[in-house]
């Protein structure tokens, strides 16, 4: 497809796992985002995984690369209800920007 | 749907030159418009965050007497490169929210400082 592609809503419960996913466009994107959008406030670059790289760890949030399907995903472990926000992921298409249309996570307690 | 137009899409000045760049939402109010630059290939970066009829929220590490913001009216945000120089090349990106969390980009401003 065209577009970055995202799921738009995602409830879990508190303390759960949560996994957003991303179906990106361009194969030789080098960089994928992950934003993050509290209610009111602009994006939050959250985290990024370099193209070359199958998984990157930081803290609660790992991110998984799957090349050959342009799938990236982000799993947040132990989900708090702080947070609840939306989530974008993005890729460099050429030399821009391209977002998803962003993920919508409620963490109920 | 709703649009964010900016102006210039792109400008090309000397060093030590200021440039302004304008961000309109066209067709609602936004109280919060958003500031964003992006390196050639990298990510976007928050910068500051537009309030109406008060001071902009600058994020940490931006220079608020460099990047002027001005937000002097509901669909108007404007951003003032002062005194630019080469490293103030980038695309700037501005996006206004609709309600707290729906947010809307402008198409970016390409700036070239010589």
């Amino acid at each position: 497809g065209e577009d970055v592609e995202q799921s738009l809503f995602l409830s879990v419960r508190e303390g759960d796992s949560s996994v957003i996913n991303c179906t990106y466009t361009d194969s030789s994107s080098t960089y994928l985002y992950w934003y993050k959008q509290e209610p009111g406030a602009g994006l939050q670059l959250l985290t990024y995984i370099f193209s070359n790289m199958d998984m990157k760890q930081d803290q609660r949030l790992t991110v998984l690369l799957n090349k050959k399907d342009k799938h990236l995903s982000l799993r947040i472990a132990d989900t708090q209800t702080g947070d609840s926000a939306i989530y974008f992921c993005a890729e460099i298409f050429r030399n821009d920007m391209r977002f998803g249309a962003g993920t919508r996570l409620t963490v109920k307690p | 749907g709703a649009v964010v137009s900016q102006h210039p899409s792109r400008v090309i000045c000397k060093s030590g030159t200021s440039v302004k760049i304008e961000c309109r939402s066209l067709d609602f109010q936004a109280t919060t418009m958003f500031w964003y630059r992006q390196f050639p290939k990298q990510s976007l970066m928050l910068m500051a965050t537009s309030n109406e009829g008060s001071k902009a929220t600058y994020e940490q590490g931006v220079e608020k007497d460099k990047f002027l913001i001005n937000h002097a009216s509901l669909t108007l945000s404007t951003l003032t490169v002062t005194s630019a120089h080469p490293e103030d090349s980038s695309f700037y990106i501005c996006s206004a929210n609709m309600g707290a969390e729906t947010q809307y980009f402008g198409p970016g401003t390409r700036l070239l400082v010589l």
